[in-house]
């Protein structure tokens, strides 16, 4: 089956600083990918959709200039959180989708921001 | 509004039993996937579907369009299945943006 990676799985930055997460497609071209947040013991939130050479979509709510999102190719998006503050420690998990309605998802990230 | 929601929320059982976790949602779907989430955070796609029954191993997930409604189904289940399993359909028609639901956190016991 198709994989997602993503990368680091886990991280642990200072408030202040900036870190980016990778979202790749190991083995497909991926025309969409997805971006979601977990907070402790709640359930997945989308944040954005992103689309290859396209600007993402935000959803309500979220952010576009803490959480830059660039999908430059069909096998790579990334996730960089800006100016980390504490509260934005969760897990970050991508999904990527094929070309038709099937995703799948990457193991997500746990960021810590200390 | 759509909705997914999920029961049971906690569900545990010893070794060996049948377990089944159900899934409802409110709006017409394009297609609806059942996640298995470990202690720690990975997320693995167990299925998409978007009608009649799928078998993977010990795992058979079944879904019906007219009632809106899915089941996943875990047979001779095993410790090593113990995890939150998580549903998701879209947001609305037309769309692959998915809501997901609470999710149902299963123990099962040797």
């Amino acid at each position: 089956g198709a994989v997602v990676s993503q990368h680091p799985s886990w991280v642990i930055c200072k408030s202040g600083t900036s870190v980016k997460i990778e979202c790749r497609s190991l083995d497909f071209q991926a025309t969409t990918m997805f971006w979601y947040r977990q907070f402790p013991k709640q359930s997945l939130m989308l944040m954005a959709t992103s689309n290859e050479g396209s600007k993402a979509t935000y959803e309500q709510g979220v952010e576009k200039d803490k959480f830059l999102i660039n999908h430059a190719s069909l096998t790579l998006s990334t996730l960089t959180v800006t100016s980390a503050h504490p509260e934005d420690s969760s897990f970050y998990i991508c999904s990527a989708r094929d070309g038709y309605y099937e995703q799948y998802f990457g193991p997500g990230t746990r960021l810590t921001v200390t | 509004k759509n909705e997914v929601e999920q029961s049971p929320q906690n569900l545990t059982a010893q070794e060996g039993e049948f377990i089944t976790i159900n899934c409802s949602y409110s709006v017409g779907i394009s297609a609806l996937h059942w996640l298995q989430q470990h202690p720690g955070g990975g997320i693995v796609s167990l299925f998409m579907l978007s009608s009649g029954k799928k078998k993977h191993g010990r795992l058979i997930a079944t879904i019906n369009i007219q009632e809106k409604h899915s089941s996943l189904h875990i047979t001779a289940s095993h410790p090593r299945d113990s995890a939150v399993y998580i549903c998701a359909g879209p947001m609305g028609e037309d769309t692959d943006k998915l809501i997901f639901g609470t999710g149902t956190r299963l123990q099962v016991f040797p």
